[in-house]
């Protein structure tokens, strides 16, 4: 099973601040990483697949990097309705994983 | 607009049995893996089960195999999750999800409670 490890647990900033959230996996998984927005009560939000496309309607201010084990996302400026937990997903193996979650929180 | 409704869920005895219905509006429902994600209390997200877009394969975690029942009925674009033997570990918000190739996880259902209480 691929693990993926998320840091910082926790990160708290003001708004305007630029958020950088990592997420690491056991082994190497090409291009089949995403990212997903979560807030309490609603479903989980895609913000980024194949690590660095934005999904249909993310703002620019969302943007992913990386390669084969370590990826990044980044919140240029943050903006209120950002905070909220980050998890990524892995898709390249059975089973699918994901990491444990950041929690973007308001400092 | 492409959706995801689900229905079931409810309250349920350890040992009990208990059945999730996930129909998609919007979309050709027939040409897309469909999975079942979930999120216990307090917990973060965990994948729990994937069916092939025909319905003739399915992986699920180990957490649950051998416990769980995912089919699929395209005429009535409507996913199913069937779970016995439930323990009180399988309390979770469950959210049915369309599984779209490079676009990964894309659509979600709203999600529906299972709790396993005596």
């Amino acid at each position: 099973e691929i693990v993926l490890t998320q840091s910082p647990a926790t990160l708290s900033l003001s708004p305007g601040e630029r958020a950088t959230l990592s997420c690491r996996a056991s082994h190497s998984i090409s291009s089949n990483l995403a990212w997903y927005q979560h807030k309490p009560g609603q479903a989980p939000r895609l913000i980024i697949y194949e690590i660095s496309n934005r999904a249909t309607g993310i703002p620019a201010r969302f943007s992913g990097s990386g390669s084969g084990t370590d990826f990044t996302l980044t919140i240029s400026d943050v903006e209120p309705e950002d905070f909220a937990v980050y998890y990524c997903l892995q898709r390249f193996e059975w089973p699918r994983t994901f990491g444990q979650g950041s929690k973007l929180e308001i400092k | 607009e492409e959706q995801l409704v689900q229905s079931g869920g409810g309250l349920v005895q350890p040992g009990g049995s208990l059945g999730l219905s996930c129909v998609g509006s919007g979309f050709t429902f027939s040409t897309y893996e469909m999975d079942w994600v979930r999120q216990a209390p307090g917990k973060g997200l965990e994948w729990v089960a994937c069916i092939s877009s025909g319905g003739g394969i399915v992986y699920s975690a180990d957490s649950v195999k051998g416990r769980i029942t995912v089919s699929r009925d395209n005429a009535k674009k409507t996913m199913y999750l069937e779970m016995n033997s439930l323990r009180a570990e399988d309390t979770a918000v469950y959210y049915c999800v369309r599984d779209n190739w490079a676009y990964a996880f894309d659509i979600w259902g709203q999600g529906t409670m299972v709790t396993v209480s005596s």
